[in-house]
């Protein structure tokens, strides 16, 4: 079975542009988590998409938003990219709504806004 | 407010000694708790975990201990092995259908 596969792999942004990863959840997966991996911050959840609605939010600020589609996949957008936005970007797929031990992390996408 | 705490950014052993990682939570409604391990470039995977209602669990060289009333926990790797070398991240969520909340790792080097 396919892991969780993320695309890119790495991205290089200008303040103030626009960026949208994506994640591809493993087979038969419903569930899709984004986080935000910084070296001060650790690791920081952003949202998570069932069944395509938004589940659970973290504490990002609007420029920060994703979306579900019916097979699942999943995207992320980041609005007005500011140099704080650089980061490893990962997602999570799981069966079940919250995961929680039954989450399966993709490599990442790592930006770098510059 | 960081609610999942790892103090220590970064931890080395020697090979064959035993390895603790330290983590304290400040949230009281935390029942359920996970350690992951991640390799650079690579995604965290899951280790081990432990329910509020235990205080050891124990999964072949690992085992994760809860104190309940100091709020903290503990992973063990005994005997460390170099390819445990990696970021370790304790995580903790209020319910087993919730969100998770994320320390910030702790680097642990295996020295030979």
């Amino acid at each position: 079975k396919a892991g969780v596969t993320q695309t890119p792999r790495y991205l290089i942004k200008t303040r103030g542009q626009q960026v949208t990863l994506s994640c591809s959840p493993i087979s038969g997966h419903r569930s899709v988590s984004w986080y935000q991996q910084t070296p001060g911050q650790g690791l920081q959840f952003l949202f998570e998409y069932f069944s395509e609605t938004q589940r659970n939010k973290g504490n990002f600020p609007g420029r920060f938003s994703g979306r579900q589609f019916s097979n699942s996949r999943s995207e992320m957008n980041v609005s007005t990219l500011e140099l704080g936005d650089s980061a490893l970007y990962l997602c999570a797929s799981s069966f079940r709504y919250g995961g929680g031990r039954e989450q399966y992390f993709g490599p990442g996408t790592r930006l770098t806004v510059t | 407010d960081q609610q999942v705490k790892q103090n220590s950014p970064s931890l080395s052993v020697q090979e064959g000694r035993i390895s603790i990682l330290n983590c304290d939570y400040t949230n009281s409604m935390f029942d359920y708790f996970l350690w992951y391990k991640k390799y650079p470039a690579e995604g965290p995977t899951f280790l081990i975990s432990i329910s509020s209602i235990k205080d050891k669990n124990e999964d072949g060289r690992f085992t994760v201990f809860l104190n309940k009333s100091a709020k903290h926990l503990s992973l063990h790797i005994v005997p460390s092995q170099p390819g445990d070398s990696a970021v370790y991240f304790c995580a903790a969520t209020p319910l087993r259908d919730d969100k998770i909340i994320f320390g910030k790792g702790t680097r642990l080097h295996i020295l030979p």
